[in-house]
């Protein structure tokens, strides 16, 4: 499988400032990275499919412009919360779709997000 | 009604017991089935992965697809204290890059 890192492992920040999450694919060239957000006691909810070299798909009801997310290099993706508001206090996690075996996806330790 | 359900437990069981884990979902679509393991504030690991019917079987570890009935299960034998986690199903269709779309997730104590 794929070993996948994501930086900051959590976050503290006060309501209003921007919070970025980097999510490394460490062994294999990521052409498709996914973003999730996960509540207490729930399950995965994908937020956006991250390809690179191009924009970013977003799920409905997800804000395009409060979550931005770059994927500029074949092992790196970034997701960047805007404006962070105590409501978007979540734990997110992405994933990497091997190119080449994308049947399944590989997860990262995920990023507590605390929005006070 | 959800594409896939699943049982949210809490599940309970002694140390040796054989658990049980079961997924329903809707779309027949579906292809390609996996369950994945998650400890508490932990991201998700890959446990097992099927494509299509049939059974696999890793180490204490058998997963089952059964397409005619849309149900999928995922057997531990003698379970450890070590398993004791969230178990998340998911599938997805046959095209590439296609979105899992996730069960709720199962919480498994075993206890010794």
């Amino acid at each position: 499988g794929a070993v996948v890192s994501q930086h900051p492992s959590r976050v503290i920040c006060k309501s209003g400032t921007s919070v970025k999450i980097e999510c490394r694919s460490l062994d294999f060239q990521a052409t498709t990275m996914f973003w999730y957000r996960q509540f207490p006691k729930q399950s995965l909810m994908l937020m956006a499919t991250s390809n690179e070299g191009s924009k970013a798909t977003y799920e409905q009801g997800v804000e395009k412009d409060k979550f931005l997310i770059n994927h500029a290099s074949l092992t790196l993706s970034t997701l960047t919360v805007t404006s962070a508001h105590p409501e978007d206090s979540s734990f997110y996690i992405c994933s990497v779709g091997l190119a080449g075996l994308v049947e399944t996806q590989y997860f990262g330790p995920g990023t507590r997000l605390l929005v006070l | 009604q959800k594409e896939v359900e699943q049982d949210p437990g809490p599940l309970s069981v002694p140390e040796g017991a054989i658990v049980s884990l079961n997924c329903t979902y809707s779309n027949s679509a579906f292809q390609y089935f996996m369950w994945y393991r998650q400890y508490s504030r932990k991201g998700p690991e890959l446990l097992m992965y099927t494509y299509s019917s049939g059974n696999k079987e890793d180490g204490r570890f058998t997963a089952q697809v059964d397409k005619s009935s849309k149900y999928i299960s995922l057997f531990i034998r003698d379970s450890q204290p070590s398993d004791s986690a969230t178990y998340l199903c998911a599938m997805k269709g046959g095209t590439s890059y296609g979105k899992l779309t996730f069960g709720q997730g199962t919480i498994l104590t075993v206890h010794p």
